[in-house]
């Protein structure tokens, strides 16, 4: 049973470089969240896509980006790395539980690196 | 918006001790509180959850309680093991919004 798969594991890149980072959800789900997580702190919401539309938004710059594919796979987009930017990045997907809230399964993570 | 706490932000415990983490959050309109253990290098891992119309939910040694006068929500791990030991996190997902508002997370150690 496949969970979560995000790609790369690691990533190392320069200030003002772009990189992209990608993520397949559990198969059956339609919805993919994106988070920020910097070393010691709670992850941070940056998109979620549902059926290819984006459907949330945090509080982050234009400079993030993100789109999902019709196989459900989503990509995440950051132009002009910042050092500021160097956290684990997750994916996670999602299905409605049997209250209707929805339960969120989170993949491994990217750790990117901006030097 | 959503803001959510977390208490304490480290908790040492002897192995077979209790563990008891502790989580506010300011949106009375907030309806589902995940629980995440998150191990080293690796994605957080949902262990325990609980809807806003039920009180108490237990799962063998794991326990999460809510009150939802006081807007807040507790973690209980009973007998615990080092295997245990991880950074551990809780969140809120308000009605109106499509995102998780997590808290700080707790790093748990279990002293063997």
């Amino acid at each position: 049973d496949a969970g979560v798969t995000q790609s790369p594991t690691h990533l190392i890149k320069t200030r003002g470089q772009h990189v992209t980072l990608r993520c397949s959800p559990i198969s059956g789900h339609k919805s993919v969240s994106w988070y920020q997580q910097v070393l010691g702190q709670g992850p941070q919401f940056i998109f979620q896509y549902y059926e290819k539309e984006e459907r949330g938004r945090g509080n982050f710059p234009d400079r993030f980006s993100a789109r999902q594919f019709p196989n459900y796979s989503s990509e995440l987009n950051v132009n002009a790395l910042l050092l500021g930017d160097s956290a684990l990045y997750l994916c996670a997907s999602s299905v409605l539980g049997s209250g209707g809230q929805r339960e969120q399964f989170f993949g491994p993570g990217t750790r990117l690196t901006v030097l | 918006g959503e803001n959510v706490e977390q208490h304490p932000s480290t908790l040492s415990v002897q192995e077979g001790d209790s563990a008891v983490i502790k989580c506010t959050y300011s949106d009375s309109a907030s309806n589902y509180f995940p629980w995440y253990k998150q191990e080293l290098g690796k994605g957080p891992q949902l262990i325990i959850d609980i809807r806003s119309n039920v009180g108490e939910k237990k799962d063998q040694r794991i326990a999460v309680t809510l009150n939802k006068t006081a807007k807040h929500f507790s973690l209980h791990i009973t007998e615990t093991q080092p295997e245990d030991s991880a950074v551990y996190f809780c969140a809120a997902l308000p009605p109106y919004g499509q995102n998780f508002v997590f808290g700080p997370g707790t790093r748990l150690s279990v002293l063997p």
